[in-house]
């Protein structure tokens, strides 16, 4: 079974701070790697995606990948209020597979 | 251009019945997946249809299908009905093969099966 990991929280930061957020994946051929946002009551809307190791950004979000200890993070700088949500991992191969996601609140 | 529409997106039944949910992809997406999403589960694969072809199925029982039609419009039967099939029930479309590109999620059916 492959599995994706990620700490569930909640991870409480304050508004300002750079929030980190971490995923695990159990199968080395995975390719392709996600980070979706939920928010409560709808559905996951995709952030950013990376596919090489190394550092992927976009506007306050930062992904991070490194293949060789199959783990891949998301970094939100100057977090808000606003990104107050559940934060999923996607990794895929053949098909995607997502961890339980990461609750994360941003205290103003 | 329109996102991924789903419907309907509340739908209560009862145990033994059946039920179809319907998705319609982004415009020119060929690929659409169907995932359910449970608090204690998160988001479990069900299946994938690009060009009308199921190309990968998830882990769950024969009472759940699918079926994509020419338009890449597609429809999802649970038979039988359990209690513990109440569920998000996401849709996602991508414009190629599902695994590698990026997935659109619709707003998702409710189903509550009493």
């Amino acid at each position: 079974q492959k599995e994706v990991e990620q700490n569930s929280g909640p991870l409480s930061v304050p508004e300002g701070a750079i929030a980190s957020l971490n995923c695990t994946y159990s199968d080395r051929g995975s390719q392709s790697f996600f980070w979706y946002r939920q928010y409560s009551g709808k559905s996951p809307e995709l952030i950013m995606s990376i596919y090489s190791n190394g550092d992927k950004e976009d506007g306050r979000f930062t992904a991070q990948l490194n293949k060789a200890s199959q783990y891949v993070s998301l970094l939100i700088r100057d977090s808000q209020p606003s990104d107050s949500a559940t934060y999923l991992c996607a990794v895929s191969d053949n098909q995607f597979y997502f961890g339980t996601g990461t609750s994360l609140t941003v205290i103003p | 251009k329109a996102g991924v529409t789903q419907t309907p997106r509340y739908l209560i039944k009862t145990r033994g019945q059946q039920v179809t949910l319907s998705c319609s992809p982004i415009s020119g997406h060929r690929s659409v997946s169907w995932y359910q999403q449970t608090p204690g589960q998160g988001l479990q694969f069900l299946f994938e249809y690009f060009s009308e072809t199921q190309r990968n199925k998830g882990n769950f029982p024969g009472r759940f299908s699918g079926r994509q039609f020419s338009n890449s419009r597609s429809e999802m039967n649970v038979s039988t009905l359990e209690l513990g099939d109440s569920a998000l029930y996401l849709c996602a479309s991508s414009l190629q093969r599902g695994d590698t590109d990026t997935q659109y999620f619709g707003p998702g059916t409710r189903l509550t099966v009493l």
